[in-house]
């Protein structure tokens, strides 16, 4: 069964300081989404990748999908406290819609 | 507004009372899923439907029940909660038969089972 796997589980950074969050699939991934949840709240949807080295922004965020479709990045530029929170990237294991797994989600700290 | 919804958003409850978590949602999604989320677990995938009254287990499902009557509504049933139940809860929906389709996720559902 495909796995994906988050690193860094945690990170603290200071306030305008830029970050990446890795995202590792045990398989190929067919589809690559990103969604933020602020601690105890929903799931808010950033982005999905489809294409192999295909790349996607949003404000400061950026997210890549590399060219094996195995690994994805979120890269945040100038981090501000608003961009706290736990990061969870998605795959579809079937491509066919529906079910989603989950990597274990990587919570980010922003210090003023 | 496009959404997801669930009530209620706490719940306090003891050992062997039966609830049901509701779930609905205006997009008419034909899939519909339920998650649980715990600490160092990640979330992970308790039913799911693909449509009215198809319904199927993901990958916790011990202790759940579900219902697909309505393509709108997907109540998670407790039939007698146990302390290992405590959780927050997600439902989600999206459309299927297309290639990646975002899912919309509720707002959550903290369940504590004393």
């Amino acid at each position: 069964s495909q796995e994906l796997e988050q690193s860094p589980q945690s990170l603290i950074v200071q306030e305008g300081k830029n970050l990446t969050i890795n995202c590792t699939s045990s398989k190929t991934l067919y589809g690559l989404y990103w969604y933020k949840q602020k601690y105890g709240e929903g799931l808010i949807f950033l982005m999905m990748l489809q294409k192999g080295g295909e790349e996607k922004s949003h404000e400061k965020i950026t997210a890549k999908l590399d060219e094996k479709k195995q690994q994805s990045s979120l890269h945040i530029t100038a981090s501000q406290p608003s961009h706290a929170g736990i990061y969870l990237c998605g795959a579809d294991p079937y491509n066919q819609g529906g079910k989603l797994i989950f990597g274990q989600g990587t919570e980010l700290s922003v210090k003023p | 507004e496009a959404q997801v919804t669930q009530n209620p958003r706490y719940l306090i409850t003891v050992t062997g009372k039966k609830l049901t978590v509701t779930c609905s949602q205006n997009m008419n999604h034909e899939y519909m899923s339920w998650y649980r989320q715990d600490p160092g677990l990640g979330l992970r995938q308790i039913y799911y439907s693909m449509n009215v009254e198809v319904t199927d287990k993901g990958d916790v499902p011990e202790g759940y029940k579900v219902s697909r009557k309505e393509k709108r509504n997907f109540p998670l049933i407790l039939e007698s909660p146990s302390p290992n139940q405590t959780s927050l809860y997600f439902c989600a929906s999206s459309l299927i038969g297309q290639v990646q389709n975002e899912q919309f996720f509720g707002p959550g559902t903290r369940l504590t089972v004393l």
